[in-house]
């Protein structure tokens, strides 16, 4: 089956502007997580949505970071105002969470954002 | 405070030998303890877990990890590498249910494996 999905794959904007990556997640996954790789550190956790309880935000480095989760599927990160210091590539995984659950996440391909 | 380690940033083997790449920990309690793959311009991919039970866990692509709760430390291992086995490697630690949703990675292990 399809596995997780995002876009765009690379996106390069220049400093200031609104940013949104999209991540569609395995049908039937009931968490996503986003975190972001910056280069030469491991992943950084950012969000995690589990169904429709409130997400667990604490990982949103600013307040210029935000992500929803519609209908508990597709997910949208979008930065706002970005810095250079954005620049990293941002994964999406998501989990299949049910009780006795062993938290085995299944990770997208990334956005790599560059600021300029 | 949570946190995973590996020392090595890079590891270098020879084809056919054993390889080992080592992973730390620092969590309250009894964790979930994880291995990805990351090859180029590819998601990170799922190698193996250990949860409970038996502290040698076997995954897949003949990769296998051993939990030492006494040293906190899950390395990841193979009898013998391969080329293809040449990728980045992290560690990730998620503390027992209940107690947060954050996964903890490593910084990532190059592993290079020398024809």
């Amino acid at each position: 089956g399809a596995g997780v999905s995002q876009s765009p794959s690379n996106k390069v904007t220049e400093k200031g502007k609104d940013v949104e990556l999209r991540c569609d997640p395995i049908s039937g996954h009931t968490a996503l997580y986003w975190y972001r790789q910056s280069l030469g550190q491991g992943l950084e956790f950012l969000i995690y949505f589990q169904g429709n309880s409130a997400p667990d935000k604490s990982g949103l480095p600013s307040d210029r970071f935000s992500a929803e989760r519609t209908g508990g599927s597709v997910s949208t990160l979008t930065i706002q105002r970005t810095q250079q210091e954005d620049s990293a590539v941002y994964l999406c995984a998501s989990s299949l969470a049910q009780s006795g659950d062993t938290y085995e996440q299944y990770f997208g391909p990334g956005t790599r954002l560059t600021v300029t | 405070a949570q946190s995973v380690a590996q020392p090595e940033d890079q590891v270098n083997v020879a084809e056919g030998n054993p390889l080992t790449v080592k992973c730390t920990y620092s969590v309250s309690g009894n964790p979930y303890l994880f291995w990805y793959v990351q090859y180029p311009n590819r998601g990170l991919q799922f190698l193996l877990k250990y949860i409970t039970g038996d502290n040698l866990v076997k995954g897949s692509y003949g990769f296998e990890a051993e939990f030492n709760k006494s040293q906190t430390s899950f390395h990841l291992k193979k009898p013998s590498a391969l080329v293809s086995d040449s990728a980045l490697y992290f560690c990730a630690v998620r503390p027992p249910r209940g107690t947060g949703n954050q996964f903890y990675f490593g910084t990532g292990t190059s592993l290079t494996v020398i024809p």
